[in-house]
């Protein structure tokens, strides 16, 4: 079964400040899709970023962007220019290709510090 | 606006009783899925509905119970036999049935066992 790891249970950041969190998962399919999702306070779930394994380009979404790195099995997010509204719980979570299932990490706290 | 919605936002049971979520979407969407969540735990899949009529068990549906008898609507029921139901529940929905689309949450619903 696929597993999604986060080692880092929190982590903070200095307001304008880069921050980065790890993600690494376990597969032996070649066709899966990654994902953040961001959950603040409200517990509402946002997506921040997707990523597509056949992609060789990282994904970016304006001040976010991941590191994919698919031989090392690891999916890292960075936030730039860090906003206090960045301040949540992230989610990595993986899909493999044709299936349903999104398989989640257990979640990095992100502060942010004024 | 189109959105998911999920009612109540707070409910709380006796032990022995059933209780019934609901999870409605605008949005269209054919699949509809069921999460549960625990503190210092990612989200984890109880159920799933790809179309009317049919669904999935995920991968801790004992104790739960499903029906999709519109496209709509997805309400789950958290029977006496979940020995924990306690928890953060939250509904998602994406336009097709493969997993590699964003699932899209609903505000979720927090379930406490007196």
């Amino acid at each position: 079964a696929q597993t999604v790891t986060q080692s880092q249970p929190e982590m903070s950041v200095q307001e304008a400040e880069t921050v980065t969190l790890s993600c690494t998962y376990d597969t032996s399919e070649s066709d899966y899709y990654l994902f953040w999702y961001k959950q603040p306070p409200s517990r509402q779930m946002i997506l921040v970023i997707r990523q597509e394994a056949y992609k060789q380009q990282n994904a970016t979404e304006n001040r976010f962007s991941v590191n994919f790195q698919k031989a090392a099995k690891s999916f890292s997010l960075k936030i730039s220019d860090s906003q206090l509204g960045d301040a949540a719980m992230y989610f990595c979570a993986y899909c493999q290709g044709g299936s349903e299932k999104l398989v989640f990490g257990k979640g990095t706290k992100l502060t942010v510090n004024p | 606006d189109g959105g998911i919605t999920q009612s109540p936002k707070y409910l709380f049971r006796k032990e022995g009783q059933n209780v019934t979520l609901s999870c409605e979407q605008n949005l269209n969407h054919d699949a509809m899925y069921w999460y549960r969540q625990d503190p210092g735990q990612g989200l984890r899949l109880i159920y799933y509905s790809q179309i009317v009529n049919d669904f999935q068990k995920g991968d801790i549906a004992e104790g739960y119970s499903v029906s999709r008898e519109k496209k709509e609507s997805f309400p789950l029921t958290v029977t006496s036999a979940q020995k924990n139901p306690t928890a953060f529940y939250l509904c998602a929905s994406s336009p097709r049935t493969s997993g590699s689309d964003e699932q899209f949450f609903g505000p979720g619903t927090r379930l406490t066992v007196l």
